[in-house]
């Protein structure tokens, strides 16, 4: 399809367990996003990758958190030794460039349930 | 740092009829854009409607308009004619604009709107 893709739909999975989210963007979107949507805070940006450039990390709630983006197009969350604040929904969202100027299009999210 | 407020949690309104979500924020900034955003079931967001701060004139879309209150901080939807696949939870949304931005948004928590037949 033409949007965002993200996989899983729905992630279950034991605490202390590793787990990976991936974020495949809109062809051409050279700006990518990570947000997350939890009962408790609401939605947050995690991250965020514009082509060649140093990412954007602010939002990384620890160092159990990382991201990488490979060949400026999929990106992969990661989360190691979950806990159980660690369930919420993870968005993904592509722009066509960086910065304020352009919509971003959201992905249907990954549900991540940490047992 | 910025924030989003959004002071209604839940609302509901009739099918045909108009209703307006609220929606302030706090920035020390002058130049920014606003956003709202739907979010239905299906949980993909989906932007409804954004305005730039420096533009005075108050966006549409169709049935969707904001009234945009710089100096009180205020950014409110106003959805006409309501129908019931306008059902969701609608988020407002604040980004800065400068060199450097990268255009991360800062959402409010959000207000989940039921349209009933």
């Amino acid at each position: 399809g033409a949007g965002v893709s993200q996989s899983p739909s729905n992630k279950v999975t034991e605490k202390g367990k590793d787990v990976e989210l991936r974020c495949d963007p809109i062809s051409g979107h050279t700006a990518l996003y990570w947000y997350r949507q939890s009962l408790g805070q609401g939605l947050e940006f995690l991250i965020y990758f514009q082509g060649n450039s140093a990412p954007d990390k602010s939002g990384l709630p620890s160092d159990r958190f990382s991201a990488e983006r490979t060949g400026g197009s999929v990106s992969t969350l990661t989360i190691q030794r979950t806990q159980q604040e660690d369930s919420a929904v993870y968005l993904c969202a592509s722009s066509s460039l960086g910065g304020s100027n352009q919509p971003q299009h959201f992905g249907d999210g990954t549900r991540l349930s940490i047992l | 740092a910025q924030t989003v407020t959004q002071s209604q949690p839940e609302m509901s309104v009739q099918e045909a009829e108009t209703v307006t979500l609220s929606c302030t924020y706090d920035t020390s900034e002058s130049n920014y854009y606003l956003f709202w955003y739907k979010q239905p079931p299906s949980r993909q967001m989906i932007l409804v409607i954004r305005q730039e701060a420096y533009k005075q004139q108050n966006a549409t879309e169709n049935r969707f308009s904001v009234n945009f209150q710089k100096a009180a901080k205020s950014f409110s939807l106003k959805i006409s004619d309501s129908q019931l696949g306008d059902t969701a939870m609608y988020f407002c949304a604040f980004t800065l604009v400068w060199g450097s931005n990268t255009g991360k948004l800062i959402f409010g928590q959000g207000t989940t709107l039921q349209v009933k037949p």
